[in-house]
């Protein structure tokens, strides 16, 4: 067990619609990645968040948006599904911080969206 | 872009073999990653490799570092079926304010009794 919690792990949604997906990292790790994961893209890196503020943007798309909230907890949002957008999506969280050496990220167990 | 390239892809091998898989990146870093992943599952940490010449290793697996050679390698010594999974490395890479782990394209190891 990574210590980062992902809810839901399965979901089922129809094109057009908006799903959230949580995350909780593990305790006292300021910083939170998502990462979508399909068979032809492999691990894209969509967001990073640290201690409540975006730090880095991958290849997400605008009908995508995050946050991280104060209790550190991150939510991706995901609106006008297309069939294309499912895939398994990763939430991530590290120690990171400026000067930290020992920065690996531990993964959830990821939410399977799956568009119909 | 940092690009990060597996080789190879697919990998079935015998129990009881040696092999390596390599993971080249296009941009100079000194911090390397390899994961483990199950089909369906998460991707589970294996080594953190945090300077040049760095070697680790863990059971049946050994990973290395050349930064010069912008190269990491993960060997394989007497495969068991317990192996069987995707190996993924990755890149980790700052840019302005903050940072993300770029993966490689993973390597799907198959171990046949």
């Amino acid at each position: 067990d990574s210590g980062v919690t992902q809810t839901p792990k399965h979901l089922i949604t129809a094109t057009g619609q908006r799903v959230t997906l949580r995350c909780s990292p593990r305790s006292g790790d300021l910083s939170v990645y998502w990462y979508q994961q399909s068979l032809d893209q492999g691990l894209q890196f969509l967001i990073q968040y640290y201690n409540g503020e975006e730090r880095a943007k991958g290849n997400i798309l605008e009908r995508f948006s995050a946050q991280q909230f104060p209790d550190l907890h991150s939510e991706l949002n995901l609106s006008s599904l297309e069939l294309g957008d499912s895939a398994l999506y990763f939430c991530a969280s590290s120690a990171i911080n400026t000067g930290a050496r020992d920065t690996e990220a531990f993964f959830g167990q990821g939410t399977r969206l799956t568009v119909v | 872009e940092l690009k990060v390239e597996q080789n190879p892809l697919f990998l079935s091998m015998q129990e009881g073999k040696n092999y390596t898989i390599y993971c080249n990146y296009s941009t100079t870093s000194d911090r390397l990653y390899w994961y483990r992943q199950d089909p369906g599952k998460s991707l589970e940490s294996l080594f953190v490799l945090l300077s040049n010449g760095a070697v680790k290793q863990e059971g049946r697996l050994m990973a290395s570092l050349d930064t010069k050679a912008r190269l990491s390698t993960l060997h394989i010594t007497a495969a068991v079926h317990d192996l069987s999974a995707t190996y993924f490395c990755a890149v980790d890479m700052w840019q302005n304010t903050g940072n993300q782990f770029y993966f490689g394209t993973g390597t799907s190891l198959t171990v046949i009794p």
